[in-house]
């Protein structure tokens, strides 16, 4: 059975410090992996895919399947990126199975 | 605006009563799924369907049944509610393979079984 692990429950920053949030998958064919993120009292929604190689709200994430990971990375964090932000992976069922999920907490 | 909805966002119910929590998208997906999941942690996949006539367990064994009747509706129903059943459970859908747009996910209905 495929696994999510992000490692960090949660993780606190102060602003403009760079942010990674951590994730690695264990599946033995093509991973196909996303962020969510969840602000308070809002909606999980999508944040990024990795097939699309796009950057969102400053945030980029890239596929190592050397390390199996899928980091999530913002060289400047901003307070309106506190939230949880979940990692995700459908693999070859499209069945997406999610992280245990990471508290970001940018401080002033 | 094609959306996907869930009802009710908070109930709060004795135990053993009999529940269902609805969910319904416009968005003509083909794929839906219920997540339980407790405040700050991971989703935990009970249920998710293909499609019309088609449901299937998830990873997390839950006493929780579904049906697809029509391609919009998913609703979640639980014969007899206990304590143990208090959470938040998450109702999702996408296309076929969810990559091109991810997928969506409605507001939640929080649960309390007292």
């Amino acid at each position: 059975a495929q696994r999510v692990t992000q490692p960090e429950k949660l993780l606190s920053v102060f602003k403009g410090a760079p942010v990674e949030l951590k994730c690695n998958y264990s599946y033995s064919g093509s991973p196909e992996l996303f962020w969510y993120v969840q602000y308070s009292r809002q909606r999980l929604q999508l944040l990024l895919r990795h097939i699309s190689r796009e950057s969102i709200k400053g945030f980029t994430a890239d596929l190592n399947k050397g390390e199996t990971s899928f980091h999530l990375k913002k060289p400047f964090a901003q307070e309106e990126d506190s939230a949880m932000y979940y990692c995700a992976n459908t693999g070859g069922s499209y069945i997406p199975t999610f992280g245990r999920g990471t508290s970001l907490i940018v401080h002033p | 605006e094609a959306d996907i909805y869930q009802t009710p966002r908070y109930l709060v119910i004795g135990t053993g009563k009999k529940i269902t929590l609805e969910c319904s998208q416009t968005m003509g997906h083909d794929k839906m799924y219920w997540y339980q999941q407790d405040p700050g942690m991971e989703l935990h996949l009970i249920h998710y369907s293909y499609g019309v006539n088609s449901t299937e367990k998830g990873d997390l064994s839950s006493e929780s049944t579904v049906s697809r009747i029509r391609t919009e509706h998913f609703p979640l129903t639980l014969e007899s509610a206990r304590p143990s059943h208090t959470s938040q459970y998450l109702c999702a859908s996408s296309d076929v393979t969810g990559l091109s747009y991810g997928y969506t996910f409605g507001s939640g209905t929080r649960l309390t079984v007292v």
